[in-house]
């Protein structure tokens, strides 16, 4: 199995630029979370999925951000506009059916300048 | 609120030492907890998952143990290899599912 894939693995934008960030979960998993990491608030959960549905955004910090599940292979984070303390690396993450532990994937370093 | 510490944030050790990382938490009800390793530029790798019910953990060289009425997890990692240079972080899951709060991480560095 390739594991979670998340794509871009980097992206650099200029402030109220729209970003959009992909992940594509482990077949089969039904769980798919968002994170995001910094150093100054470490990590931090955005949102979660299960089969397909939001279950929990109380994560996600303002309006600007948005997570969409279309199928169970294919989630999005969109951030519009993006703004500078935006910047960090946010990660995808899935887990399978009856089971807690989360399979992460590589993470996208965004910078927004 | 949930606070998940750990203690110290970074750690050097010598080549077969056995490296001992601790994590504590604020709120003993949790649903489960978990360790995870992150090595630079990269996600996390789950190591080991103890549920509230379970004392411990072991997978190789790894073992976790598990003190909730003291609000403590230590992560033993024996006769420690340059390979395990990595940062390790500690999660709680509270009581809904794949809601993780994370520790900050431990550092370490195991020299040759």
């Amino acid at each position: 199995d390739a594991g979670v894939i998340q794509s871009p693995r980097h992206e650099v934008t200029e402030m109220g630029q729209e970003v959009t960030l992909r992940c594509k979960p482990i077949s089969g998993h039904d769980y798919l979370f968002w994170y995001r990491q910094t150093m100054m608030r470490g990590l931090e959960l955005l949102i979660y999925f299960n089969n397909n549905v939001p279950i929990d955004d109380s994560g996600m910090p303002e309006d600007r951000f948005s997570a969409k599940m279309p199928n169970a292979s294919f989630s999005t984070l969109k951030i519009q506009p993006s703004e500078p303390r935006d910047s960090a690396v946010y990660f995808c993450a899935s887990s399978p059916p009856g089971n807690e532990k989360l399979f992460f994937g590589s993470g996208t370093q965004l910078s927004v300048l | 609120k949930q606070e998940v510490t750990q203690i110290p944030a970074a750690l050097s050790v010598p080549e077969g030492e056995n490296l001992v990382l601790n994590c504590s938490f604020t709120d003993s009800a949790i649903y489960n907890l978990q360790w995870f390793r992150q090595d630079p530029g990269k996600g996390l790798t789950s190591l080991l998952l103890i549920q509230s019910s379970q004392r411990e953990q072991t997978s190789g060289r790894l073992n976790a143990s598990l003190d909730k009425s003291s609000g403590r997890s230590t992560l033993y990692i024996a006769a420690s290899q340059p390979g395990d240079s990595a940062t390790y972080l500690c999660a709680v899951e509270r009581s809904s599912w794949g809601k993780l709060q994370f520790g900050s991480g431990t550092q370490v560095v195991v020299t040759p």
